[in-house]
């Protein structure tokens, strides 16, 4: 079966320092893979996403960055964090060809900058 | 841009009444998903529908979509306490993106 692992779960970060959270899936071969951002009581905000290996599309400019090293690994960045880059953040994946299964959500990694 | 509203943003319930969600797109929609977050974790797939004026139901959870494909709804029959959490509607927008409505907020009160 197929599985999602993101991590850290929590993170409290300075203002001005870097960023990384991963994201991997098993059992599964060329996932479409995206990066969602959640605000304290809001709705999912899609910032990147990725149908390949280096193939990364940006939906919202910012500091952030995102990149897929691996076919399963989809990495988010930022070289310098922002106070306003605080929030939820969560990885999916989807199969690559059209499915009734929708999105599968890793368990999510709370940011707080500080 | 593609936009995806939500109403109600929140919904109190008494457990055992029904709560409905509406989820308006401001451009026709290829098919539609439904997500549910409960408090303090990640969303959850429900269904997906495909078809204008599709109906699924998934026991006390019924669905629609709308027959312009711009709307859909989401009614649970009889709330209970589990149903607490937030629901999403979901839009594709081209080929590989869901676009995540402002969702819906259901508390149920015992």
């Amino acid at each position: 079966s197929q599985t999602i692992h993101q991590w850290p779960a929590t993170l409290v970060q300075p203002v001005g320092s870097p960023l990384s959270l991963e994201c991997t899936v098993e059992g599964t071969s060329n996932p479409n893979l995206y990066w969602y951002r959640q605000a304290a009581g809001r709705g999912l905000q899609l910032l990147f996403y990725s149908v390949g290996i280096g193939q990364i599309s940006s939906e919202v400019p910012q500091n952030l960055s995102a990149s897929r090293p691996q076919d399963r690994q989809f990495i988010l960045s930022s070289k310098k964090l922002l106070l306003s880059d605080s929030g939820f953040y969560l990885c999916a994946w989807s199969a690559t060809r059209w499915k009734d299964y929708g999105y599968t959500f890793g368990s999510g990694t709370r940011l707080t900058v500080v | 841009g593609q936009q995806v509203m939500q109403i109600p943003q929140y919904q109190h319930v008494q457990e055992g009444e029904d709560f409905t969600t509406y989820c308006n797109s401001s451009t026709t929609l290829s098919n539609i998903q439904w997500y549910k977050q409960r408090p303090g974790g990640h969303p959850v797939f429900l269904i997906q529908l495909v078809k204008s004026g599709e109906v699924k139901k998934q026991k006390r959870l019924t669905f629609q979509f709308g027959e312009a494909k711009k709307n859909s709804s989401l009614h649970i029959t009889a709330t209970q306490t589990t149903d607490v959490g937030t629901y999403f509607c979901a839009g594709l927008s081209g080929t590989y993106k869901y676009i995540f409505g402002t969702g819906t907020r259901l508390k149920v009160l015992a």
